[in-house]
């Protein structure tokens, strides 16, 4: 089993959408997690850090689930400019930095 | 405030020659990451330093990958002798101290041919 798994997608979704990304972890000790959003050709910039109690920005809103070992993303009222890659980072108890092959998303007017 | 700083940008070799990829974090960021990502794969660890120091190393290729961090500030990664599966863009790292945000350079794009 992978450290990090992700669906790689694509989700091809239109303007306005709500869509949801779920990554799953195999270390039950890990400590942090947090999503990158990559663009095309671009480094890794993070997006949000995923808070126990789960963390809302804007239209993003994190969610951990330390029970079944995953994490989510929501997007809500998508726009063209979140077309992107999404990584699911996770911070083992090494403090190793795991990343997820990512989810692509396309958002289409 | 500077980002992470890479260079090159972009190299293109022969597989069996020898490369070298030159990183310098933010100011003040005792931590700096070595990745590895081959196109539609997320990145992979392949080397931490803490301050000068190897943290983690354990996913290098030690036979043909090196690095260093000599003085606790900029690192240096290379490759020798270079394979066609090296051929990925290799990102820098860095944050203010381990499992905090990382910041990432822009990147080496290698393609060995």
């Amino acid at each position: 089993r992978k450290e990090v798994e992700q669906d790689p997608g694509p989700f091809n979704v239109p303007e306005g959408a709500t869509v949801a990304f779920n990554c799953t972890y195999s270390n039950s000790a890990s400590q942090s997690f947090f999503w990158y959003r990559q663009d095309c050709r671009k480094e890794p910039k993070l997006l949000m850090s995923v808070y126990s109690s789960g963390n809302e920005d804007g239209r993003f809103t994190a969610q951990l689930n330390r029970a079944s070992q995953y994490i989510s993303l929501l997007i809500r009222d998508s726009k063209l400019s979140d077309s992107a890659t999404y990584l699911c980072v996770v911070n083992t108890n090494n403090n190793d930095m795991r990343f997820g092959a990512g989810t692509r998303l396309t958002v289409k007017p | 405030e500077a980002g992470v700083a890479q260079s090159p940008r972009y190299k293109i070799i022969e597989k069996r020659q020898s490369v070298a990829f030159w990183c310098n974090p933010i100011s003040g960021h005792a931590t700096l990451y070595w990745y590895q990502q081959i196109l539609g794969q997320g990145p992979k660890l392949l080397i931490q330093f803490q301050n000068n120091g190897v943290v983690d190393d354990s996913q290098l290729p030690k036979d043909r990958f090196s690095a260093e961090r000599l003085k606790g500030v900029d690192s240096t990664l290379k490759i020798q002798p270079a394979k066609l599966e090296d051929s990925a863009v290799y990102l820098c790292a860095s944050s203010f101290s381990t499992g905090e945000t990382q910041y990432f350079g822009p990147g080496t794009r290698l393609l060995v041919l």
